[in-house]
């Protein structure tokens, strides 16, 4: 029972460097998200995917890159790091849109 | 039990006693709501939902209600215990139909021995 795994755990950019964190769920949902949560703002959206091959901005999509390689797996692309994307980013999926997310244990992300 | 005003960032609460906490959400169209917690260094877990058709559900030591008048959720849990400790989030989605949930910015729980 995995559930939604996320990869790396952690990671220290420099400022322009790019790279993608990677996400896979194994319970078959349709629908998966990335997320990001700053100190006292909660979480908030960055992109979703309905279902496999769909992508969508959320609340704070600039600056990011999603694709939804297959029902599984939903990648999340920084293409040039910036100080401001220092997160803790979380991939979520759910069964269909109405149902509780199960998320991830999170990406420590800082860019220095 | 302890009780708080409308969200409040941080809960110190007995353990053994009941704790509420407070919620409240900005869209009257929102008709799903859920209560996560999210304990250090981890994802945040499904602790338990409600649809806008009801104004109460129970669960496992968990009760939300919901006060569709006022736009308020809160989450009851009884019998604090220490591994109760964490953030606790509410989040609301606009539409069934829609998938995009939007969070409240968290209460901190701090269970007391």
């Amino acid at each position: 029972n995995a559930g939604v795994t996320q990869t790396p755990k952690f990671q220290v950019l420099k400022t322009g460097q790019s790279m993608t964190l990677q996400c896979a769920q194994d319970m078959n949902h349709n629908s998966m998200y990335w997320y990001r949560q700053d100190p006292g703002m909660g979480l908030r959206l960055i992109y979703y995917s309905a279902s496999e091959g769909t992508t969508d901005k959320g609340e704070v999509p600039n600056g990011y890159n999603v694709s939804r390689l297959n029902k599984r797996e939903f990648s999340l692309r920084l293409e040039s790091a910036a100080p401001s994307q220092t997160s803790v980013y979380f991939c979520a999926s759910s069964e269909s849109a109405g149902y509780g997310y199960t998320f991830g244990s999170g990406t420590r992300l800082t860019v220095v | 039990g302890e009780s708080v005003g409308l969200h409040l960032p941080t809960l110190s609460v007995q353990e053994g006693d009941n704790s509420i906490i407070n919620c409240a959400y900005s869209n009257s169209a929102s008709d799903y709501f859920i209560w996560y917690k999210q304990e250090s260094g981890k994802g945040p877990q499904f602790i338990i939902d409600i649809r806008s058709n009801m104004d109460k559900r129970q669960g496992q030591r968990v009760t939300v209600l919901l006060n569709k008048t006022v736009k308020h959720l809160s989450l009851q849990i009884a019998a604090t215990q220490p591994g109760d400790s964490a953030v606790y989030f509410c989040a609301e989605n606009i539409s069934s139909n829609d998938y995009k949930l939007s969070f409240g910015a968290g209460t901190t729980v701090t269970v007391r021995a």
